[in-house]
């Protein structure tokens, strides 16, 4: 079954520090693969999207970047964090569902990492 | 642009009551239209996603929810709430192409369930 992995879980970086996050899918070959984000009161943002290695899109400006290095691994970045860069970061990849073929394809996200910028 | 709308940051029902979280859209094209659950800490879980078809779409854990296009609603509900039901409930509606969904979300409702 496909599974998909977050880490950290959660992290604490002063402002100016550089940041990783990443996430990788167990399972599946050639995912189409989402970072979100959550602030603190709000909904998700869809960030960045990626259909393929090295194929990125970014949906709002910003002060993060994202990388696909390998087919299954996406990465979130950003060279110096700010205090709006708090919150919970989600990744996610379109699959089936495991167990409900009513579903169809859909997203399915990781447990998250929760980023508190000090 | 798409837009997802939650009425209701804050829901509270008492166990066995029923539940009903409210979520307006707006699209100019046919929707794909989903509800999340977001137990705390954890990521987000799919309910349920209305495609085409069937208007009432029925979910998981009970919850079913009905695409009314006359109304720009797609409200959840589940006759009887049970404590396990506590939880952040998030409403999205996709753009993009069916296999590339790009959801937008709304900024979610709490459910409090009251013993």
């Amino acid at each position: 079954s496909q599974t998909i992995h977050q880490w950290p879980a959660t992290l604490v970086q002063p402002v100016g520090s550089p940041l990783s996050l990443e996430c990788t899918v167990e399972g599946t070959s050639n995912p189409n693969l989402y970072w979100y984000r959550q602030a603190a009161g709000r909904g998700l943002q869809l960030l960045f999207y990626s259909v393929g290695i090295g194929q990125i899109s970014s949906e709002v400006p910003q002060n993060l970047s994202a990388s696909r290095p390998q087919d299954r691994q996406f990465i979130l970045s950003s060279k110096k964090l700010l205090l709006s860069d708090s919150g919970f970061y989600l990744c996610a990849w379109i699959g089936p569902a495991s167990g409900r073929p009513w579903f169809g394809d859909t997203q399915y996200f990781g447990p998250g990492t929760r980023l508190t910028v000090l | 642009a798409q837009s997802v709308t939650q009425l209701g940051s804050h829901v509270s029902v008492s166990e066995g009551a029923l539940v009903l979280l409210r979520c307006n859209y707006s699209s100019s094209v046919p929707p794909y239209l989903f509800w999340y659950v977001q137990y705390p800490n954890q990521g987000l879980q799919l309910l349920l996603k209305y495609t085409t078809g069937a208007t009432l779409v029925k979910g998981i854990n009970g919850f079913e929810a009905e695409f009314k296009k006359s109304e720009t609603s797609f409200h959840l509900t589940k006759p009887s709430a049970h404590m396990s039901d506590a939880a952040e409930y998030f409403c999205a509606v996709s753009e993009g192409q069916p296999g590339n969904e790009k959801l937008t979300f709304g900024t979610g409702t709490r459910l409090t369930i009251i013993p």
